[in-house]
C-alpha cells in the first residue's frame, strides 16, 4: 500500500511562506488532500484534489504536485496557521485512504 | 448543514470489545457515492484510517486491523456503528467518524472525535 512521507516539522516566521511536502511513490497519479489539525480539534480539509480549496479556506493555502512530491504552500503565514498538517491519498490497490505522518507547523 | 457526532465509552478494559456510534445529519448514506469512515489518532500520533461503509452497504477495512473490526449501519438510518474486538492499551486514541462523498475524495466533514482509553 502507499506510504506518504512528510517532514516532522516546519518552522516559518509570520508573513513568510511555508511549504510542507508529502512524498510517495507515484503520488503524481493520485489526488492529494491536505488537512489542518489544531490542538484538541478534528482535522479540517484545506486543500482537496491536489489544488482546490473548500469554501472558507483562504487563498493563502494552495497545493501543487511535482513528480513524487506534493506540496502544501501557505503564503503570508499567520500565527493562527500553527497546526499539524496531514496529506492523504486514496490507494486504489488496497481501496482505502492513506495518511501521511503529519507535519507540525510552527510560526516563530 | 452536515454534522457528525461520535459516541461511546471513554474507558474500555483490555480484551473487551469497543462499540462506537457515529450519528450524522445533513446527508443520506443512501446517496450515490456517499461513505462514512472511522479514523483514529493515538495521543501525539498520526491519523490512521480504520474502516468505511458506503452507499451500497459495502464495507472496507484497514488490512492490519481487519480481523478485529466490524462496521455497519445502525438501527437508525443516520447512524454508523464500529465495533473493535480484543482491545489493547495501544488502541487508546481519539476515534473520529468522517464523511467522504465519492471514492477518492477528501474527508470533507468530521465529527469532533471521542477519546477512548484502554486500561490494562
Amino acid at each position: 500500500s502507499s506510504v506518504l512521507t512528510q517532514p516532522p516539522s516546519v518552522s516559518v516566521a509570520p508573513g513568510q511562506t511555508a511549504r510542507i511536502t508529502c512524498g510517495g511513490n507515484n503520488i503524481g497519479s493520485k489526488s492529494v488532500h491536505w488537512y489542518q489539525q489544531k490542538p484538541g480539534q478534528a482535522p479540517v480539509v484545506v486543500v482537496y484534489d491536489d489544488s482546490d480549496r473548500p469554501s472558507g479556506i483562504p487563498e493563502r493555502f494552495s497545493g501543487s504536485h511535482s513528480g513524487d512530491t506534493a506540496t502544501l504552500t501557505i503564503s503570508r503565514v499567520e500565527a493562527g496557521d500553527e497546526a499539524d498538517y496531514y496529506c492523504q491519498v486514496w490507494d486504489f490497490i488496497s481501496d482505502h485512504p492513506v495518511f501521511g505522518g503529519g507535519t507540525k507547523l510552527t510560526v516563530l | 448543514q452536515v454534522t457528525l457526532r461520535e459516541s461511546g465509552p471513554a474507558l474500555v478494559k483490555s480484551t473487551h470489545t469497543l462499540t462506537l456510534t457515529c450519528t450524522f445529519s445533513g446527508f443520506s448514506l443512501s446517496a450515490t457515492g456517499m461513505c462514512v469512515s472511522w479514523i483514529r489518532q493515538p495521543p501525539g500520533k498520526a491519523l490512521e484510517w480504520l474502516a468505511r461503509i458506503d452507499w451500497e452497504d459495502d464495507k472496507y477495512y484497514n488490512t492490519s486491523l481487519k480481523t478485529r473490526l466490524t462496521i455497519s449501519k445502525g438501527t437508525s438510518k443516520n447512524q454508523v456503528v464500529l465495533t473493535m474486538t480484543n482491545m489493547d492499551p495501544v488502541d487508546t486514541a481519539t476515534y473520529y467518524c468522517a464523511r467522504i462523498w465519492g471514492i477518492g475524495g477528501s474527508f470533507d466533514f468530521w465529527g469532533q472525535g471521542t477519546m477512548v482509553t484502554v486500561s490494562s
